[in-house]
């Protein structure tokens, strides 16, 4: 089992429309979770941390399901400008040696 | 943005060839990292610099061989390297390592191997 998982997509999806997707991680022991934004030929961006409580950003809202070991990401009135591959990162702590794992990423087309 | 700096954007290179890639942060960070991203994969870290020692070589082969000379640079040095090697070569760095710190990239290096 892969230790980010996430479903690679593309998700095509018109403007003006709520997206979610999710990602799952092996690791029940992971400390934080975030979701990096990589637009096409370019670098991942840090987009949102992950909070316990779940939070919001604006059209993005991340939660976080411990119980279920997984992450996911809502955006609402998608825009042109949303269309990226999004990122899933998680931070196992001492388990992952201090490093942050890396999802393969969930490619997002938003079309007019 | 001039947070990190990556050199060259793009590089092709012959199997026999010798190059290095250079990487410069801004940001008065701590550590340093390199990463290969291949199409469809996730991101691969393959060297972490903290204070400009090395911490962690995630079984990288011996082509690919790291230097920080100080906590600004960092270089990643090839020599015989491989097709399957072609891939974005992204560099990152964050304010410490081993905390759930923001790492910022840079724009990367897209190499080919031919």
């Amino acid at each position: 089992r892969k230790e980010v998982e996430q479903d690679p997509g593309p998700f095509n999806v018109p403007e003006g429309a709520t997206v979610a997707f999710n990602c799952t991680y092996s690791n029940s022991a992971s400390q934080s979770f975030f979701w990096y934004r990589q637009d096409c030929r370019k670098e991942p961006k840090l987009l949102m941390s992950v909070y316990s409580s779940g939070n919001e950003d604006g059209r993005f809202t991340a939660q976080l399901n411990r119980a279920s070991q997984y992450i996911s990401l809502l955006i609402r009135d998608s825009k042109l400008s949303d269309s990226a591959t999004y990122l899933c990162v998680v931070f196992g702590g001492m388990d992952s040696n201090y490093q942050l794992i890396w999802g393969a990423g969930t490619k997002l087309i938003i079309k007019p | 943005e001039t947070g990190v700096t990556q050199t060259p954007r793009h590089l092709v290179m012959g199997m026999t060839n010798k190059k290095s890639l250079k990487c410069e942060q801004h940001l008065g960070h701590n550590a340093m990292y390199w990463y290969k991203q291949s199409a469809k994969k996730p991101l691969e870290l393959m060297f972490v610099y903290s204070l400009e020692e090395r911490v962690e070589n995630n079984s990288v082969p011996s082509r690919f061989s790291p230097e920080c000379p100080n906590s600004s640079h960092l270089f990643l040095h090839l020599h015989t390297l491989q097709p399957e090697d072609s891939a974005l070569y992204l560099c990152a760095s964050s304010q410490v390592y081993g905390k759930n710190y923001e790492q910022y990239f840079g724009p990367g290096t897209r190499l080919t191997v031919t």
